[in-house]
């Protein structure tokens, strides 16, 4: 089984603070993705990555960036949180089929 | 219009029946198509994946694909209490995953 792991599962944030989200998956998928879920809204696509080195704007990027230098690593930046960035985020990997996803960060911005 | 939706629900159906969920597309250059189930609380989990025309059956889920009217459906037949969850109806293109909002399932005893 895909193993997707996150580097918290609870963040506390200080408005205007750069955060760090950490996506690590051991099955050598090519793709990763970055998603937050909000009440009603469902899971969003931030960002998404199908290389090394690659990354792809997802549906609401505005405010965060990835990182991509390594295979099995996908990392997550907001640059300056906001509280409206309050979430859950997932994040997801996949070789061609349907994603794995860990279990997830709850990041509250205060 | 939304890449991806669904019946909103919530959708509340007795132990036994078939519960059955609906979700339409827009990119007709769609690939895969994946049903999930996400328990309150949980991640997503991948339960059923089509991708090509017709029914596709695996135990009490039977997913069914229609590419000409850009539709996936997702049948759950004998429906039981632990398949209270919210399903995902997810789509891919391009290396995109795009899921729709949900539809939040309850199975009554």
């Amino acid at each position: 089984d895909v193993k997707v792991t996150q580097s918290s599962r609870y963040l506390v944030k200080r408005t205007g603070e750069k955060v760090f989200l950490e996506c690590v998956q051991d099955m050598d998928h090519e793709n990763m993705f970055w998603y937050r879920q909000d009440p009603g809204l469902g899971l969003r696509l931030i960002y998404f990555s199908y290389d090394v080195k690659m990354k792809e704007k997802g549906d609401i990027p505005e405010g965060y960036s990835v990182s991509r230098e390594k295979k099995e690593r996908f990392s997550l930046i907001l640059e300056s949180a906001s509280t409206n960035q309050t979430s859950m985020y997932l994040c997801a990997s996949s070789g061609g089929g349907g994603g794995d996803f860990g279990p997830g960060t709850r990041l509250l911005v205060l | 219009q939304k890449e991806v939706e669904q019946n909103s629900g919530p959708l509340s159906v007795p132990e036994g029946a078939i519960a059955s969920l609906n979700c339409t597309y827009s990119d007709r250059g769609s690939q895969s198509f994946f049903w999930y189930r996400q328990y309150s609380g949980k991640s997503p989990e991948l339960i059923m994946s089509i991708y090509s025309n017709g029914d596709k059956e695996d135990g009490r889920f039977t997913a069914q694909l229609n590419k000409a009217s850009q539709y996936v459906s997702l049948l759950i037949r004998d429906s039981q209490p632990s398949d209270s969850a919210t399903y995902l109806c997810a789509v891919t293109g391009d290396y995109k995953l795009s899921f729709g909002a949900g539809t939040t399932v309850t199975v009554r005893a």
